[in-house]
């Protein structure tokens, strides 16, 4: 199957500062989807990105879709504590069949 | 994504019995989507389906699982002959057309006893 390679794994970080964090694939990508899980729940989606080059914004939140439909980056700006919890990048590639394929996750850890 | 709905939201077996978990989509998504979950890991794309067709199911095991989708009522993972390696989150996600947002339910803990 696909592969998605997110990075950082973890973050920790002080209460204010803004985040980056990306996700980039061997092979190219329709669509780019973030998500955020808080422990317990379901992943619940922050920004869908369809065209390549596309940036989109969710309130703090800054999505990018790259140019080479390779890779995609989420922006959170003025982190707050309830931005902790773990963040997923995940797309469709253009074969079309597969499910969803996701990153490993981004563990968002915020220090008061 | 409080549209897809996922029951139980625990369930535990003994090791050797049988697991159901259901899945209803989001009103008018023909589309699911099912992943596996351990502890401190990333989702696992198991097996996709629309209606009353398997569409991808390379991310399932070969043996004792199944997924449907029927036409009417609910999606339904099974897992027959559960052993502790089955104990994890199981997530179904809806879609409409493919290439769209996936919406998620809330889970189901399987624990394996």
């Amino acid at each position: 199957g696909q592969q998605l390679n997110q990075s950082p794994q973890s973050m920790f970080i002080q209460e204010g500062e803004d985040v980056s964090m990306n996700c980039t694939s061997s092979s190219i990508f329709n669509t780019w989807l973030w998500y955020k899980q808080e422990p317990g729940e379901g992943p619940v989606l922050l920004i869908a990105l369809y065209k390549a080059g596309e940036l989109t914004s969710n309130g703090r939140l800054t999505a990018q879709f790259g140019i080479t439909r390779k890779d995609s980056f989420l922006n959170i700006s003025a982190s707050i504590p309830s931005d902790v919890g773990i963040y997923f990048c995940a797309g469709y590639s253009g074969g079309g069949a597969d499910g969803l394929t996701f990153g490993k996750g981004t563990h968002l850890i915020i220090q008061p | 994504n409080a549209g897809v709905m996922q029951n139980p939201r625990h369930l535990v077996r003994r090791r050797g019995q049988e697991a159901r978990l259901r899945c209803s989509p989001m009103k008018g998504h023909s589309h699911v989507y099912w992943y596996r979950q351990l502890p401190e890991e990333g989702l696992k794309f198991m097996v996709y389906l629309q209606k009353e067709n398997i569409i991808d199911e390379s991310g399932m095991p070969k043996e004792r699982f199944s997924a449907e989708f029927p036409k009417e009522g609910p999606s339904i993972l099974r897992i027959q002959q559960v052993v502790r390696g089955d104990s994890a989150a199981y997530f179904c996600a809806s879609g409409g057309v493919m290439n769209t947002e996936a919406f998620f339910g809330q889970g189901t803990r399987l624990t394996v006893v």
